[in-house]
């Protein structure tokens, strides 16, 4: 089955700096890689995903870029806040499958 | 419109007895999916279903555990005979399809005593 590796399991950051995580994956044929963010207390929520077919997607200050072939993925927080602070998990999938989930990175962004 | 939501919101029960977890998933979604968050841990898949089978149940952590799905609507994940390493946020998550975005619901707290 799939496996996903997610680095680093904590980041903190000084606000307005960029801050970025990685996540490996080991079924070639994974297509769908979302991103949730989950504050503390509350329930995950989708903030950017991409598909196999592009290689990268931004979506104001987040960005999500995509190495099939190295099979690695990467979310990109540029200008980063205070709110940003929260677990972010990356995941995978194929098809029509379920999604596994890498290990969640503790992002504090420090004023 | 009416998002994912799950009952109870917690539940503190006492070892040796049995729980019911209720989700009710977004109208017309067909895919619904549980998972366990132990406290500052990730995401622990536990079982999906695409409608009301559940093809795979091998997610789930001992034969206590047990889950349905009736008229692709409502789930409850069934706990037997609670042990104090069940306690943990249980997440109930629904999708239109298999493979698709994930909407999660709040969760339900069980702490076992």
């Amino acid at each position: 089955g799939e496996n996903v590796e997610q680095h680093p399991s904590t980041l903190s950051v000084q606000e307005g700096d960029s801050a970025v995580i990685k996540c490996t994956y080991s079924d070639s044929a994974s297509n769908y890689f979302p991103w949730y963010k989950q504050e503390l207390g509350k329930r995950p929520q989708l903030i950017i995903d991409i598909r196999s077919n592009v290689g990268e997607k931004k979506d104001q200050r987040i960005a999500v870029t995509l190495n099939k072939t190295a099979k690695h993925f990467s979310l990109h927080i540029t200008e980063t806040q205070p709110e940003d602070s929260a677990v972010y998990f990356c995941a995978a999938s194929r098809g029509y499958s379920t999604l596994t989930f890498g290990k969640g990175t503790m992002l504090l962004v420090s004023p | 419109g009416a998002g994912v939501s799950q009952s109870p919101s917690n539940k503190v029960t006492e070892k040796g007895k049995d729980v019911e977890l209720r989700c009710d998933p977004i109208s017309g979604h067909t895919a619904l999916y549980w998972y366990r968050q132990r406290l500052g841990q990730g995401l622990e898949f536990l079982i999906y279903f695409q409608g009301n089978s559940a093809p795979d149940k091998s997610g789930l952590p001992s034969d206590r555990f047990s889950a349905e799905r009736t008229g692709e609507s409502v789930s409850t994940l069934t706990i037997q005979r609670t042990q104090q390493e069940d306690s943990a946020v249980y997440l109930c998550a629904s999708s239109a399809q298999l493979g698709n975005e994930q909407f999660f619901g709040p969760g339900t707290r069980l702490t076992v005593l």
